[in-house]
């Protein structure tokens, strides 16, 4: 069956700028999550969702980061006025749970601010 | 909150021999740990996870071990293969959101 996408895959965007970035998780999984991975580094954790609502946004760096999830499906990742400090692979996963179930990673969407 | 650490950063081996790659853990409470392999340019993808209430689990030539009372558990990969060279990263977590140690770099030497 599919996996997890994401798009766009690249994206590059000045400095000052506003990024919408997605993600479509496995039919059926109630749980999405969106980490970041600097260049070199492990995942960070940024915000999880289940179903459309979002109990844990204690990864969120700052509020120019926010996101949104419509129902059970696609996710959406924003961030305002960009920082280059912004740049990093953002990746979205999903699972059919909380906790103990795998998550399924997507290809990550690599955003570089200039 | 949680914290991961994760020994060592790199890890050189050579073909057949096997490698053995270290993880902490800060929460006491943390209750599930997977292990995700990474190659270069690639998503991670899950190998071999266990739950705090088992104390080893094994998967043909990779199997994790899980000391609760220490808050460390370890990856085994017996018989490396080139293929196994990649980024290896431990995870843990409480209630869902994976905490991430900074990885590990193996390179399995032909």
């Amino acid at each position: 069956g599919a996996g997890v996408s994401q798009s766009p895959s690249n994206k590059v965007t000045e400095k000052g700028k506003d990024v919408e970035l997605r993600c479509d998780p496995i039919s059926g999984h109630t749980a999405l999550y969106w980490y970041r991975q600097r260049l070199g580094q492990g995942l960070e954790f940024l915000i999880y969702f289940q179903g459309n609502s979002a109990p844990d946004k204690s990864g969120l760096p700052s509020d120019r980061f926010s996101a949104e999830r419509t129902g059970e499906s696609v996710s959406t990742l924003t961030i305002q006025r960009t920082q280059q400090e912004d740049s990093a692979v953002y990746l979205c996963a999903s699972s059919l749970g909380r906790v103990g179930y795998e998550q399924y990673f997507g290809p990550g969407t690599r955003l570089t601010v200039t | 909150g949680e914290n991961v650490e994760q020994h060592p950063s790199t890890l050189s081996v050579q073909e057949g021999d096997s490698a053995v790659i270290k993880c902490t853990y800060s929460d006491s409470a943390s209750n599930y740990f997977p292990w995700y392999k990474q190659e270069l340019g690639k998503r991670p993808q899950l190998i071999i996870d266990i739950r705090s209430n088992v104390g080893e689990k094994k998967d043909q030539r990779i199997a994790v071990t899980l000391n609760k009372t220490a808050k460390h558990f370890s990856l085994h990969i017996t018989e490396t293969q080139p293929e196994d060279s990649a980024v290896y990263f431990c995870a843990a977590t409480r209630f869902g959101e994976l905490t991430f140690g900074s990885g590990t770099q193996l390179t399995v030497l032909p």
